[in-house]
């Protein structure tokens, strides 16, 4: 298995432009997020899915769209990016959106800078 | 709602010594707690979970942890520190029933001294 993959790794963009976050994971986990790394401020949850065709919002999930059409694959778009969200963006799985199989497995990261 | 506490955003030990990291929880109803290492640039890898079964729980590398319901706590330690424990640790946790989010505490950067 792959895990959780992540592309691309590095990413650096304007102010206002968009793009897409791709992440997916091979292990047919029900439950993906996505996160975002700042110093100081630990890992805030953007968006999350428990399952295909569900999402909803995490603490901070302005400025960021998801869809879930497969098990496996849940990106994460950036509409029109902002400074604010220059950060290290990781993506989760875990295996049931509840219960006792609580442990999340994540990918490798991306980190992005907008200018 | 929950939320997670780490007090001390930086931690140092000397090798050889006891690490201890603090993690505080709130929570309406008892939850699952984790904790998670993060080596530099790379992703989070789970050390240890607590699930309701016992309240000490051991993890990978020689860390373990006690759930203390009565201090809403869940602290991180290892009796000896490796030069190689040096990373980021967060403290995570989640609902056991009503909810699917994980939060996570700010982290506490632990620094290893030769």
């Amino acid at each position: 298995n792959a895990g959780v993959t992540q592309t691309p790794k590095f990413q650096v963009l304007k102010t206002g432009q968009s793009m897409t976050l791709q992440c997916a994971q091979d292990m047919n986990h029900e439950y993906m997020s996505w996160y975002r790394q700042d110093p100081g401020m630990g890992l805030r949850l953007i968006h999350y899915s428990v399952g295909a065709g569900i999402t909803d919002q995490g603490e901070v999930p302005n400025g960021y769209n998801v869809s879930r059409s497969t098990t496996e694959d849940f990106p994460l778009r950036l509409l029109s990016a902002a400074p604010s969200q220059t950060s290290v963006y990781f993506c989760a799985s875990k295996l049931t959106a509840g219960g006792p199989t609580g442990e999340q497995y994540f990918g490798p990261g991306t980190r992005l800078t907008v200018t | 709602a929950q939320s997670v506490t780490q007090l001390g955003s930086h931690v140092s030990v000397s090798e050889g010594a006891l690490v201890l990291l603090r993690c505080n929880y709130s929570s309406s109803v008892p939850p699952y707690l984790f904790w998670y290492v993060q080596y530099p640039n790379q992703g989070l890898q789970l050390l240890l979970k607590y699930t309701s079964a016992a309240t000490l729980v051991k993890g990978i590398n020689g860390f373990e942890a006690e759930f203390k319901k009565s201090e809403t706590s869940f602290h991180l330690t290892k009796p000896s520190a490796h030069m190689s424990d040096a990373a980021e640790y967060f403290c995570a946790v989640s609902p056991a029933t009503g909810g699917f989010k994980t939060i996570f505490g700010a982290g506490t950067r632990l620094f290893v001294k030769a």
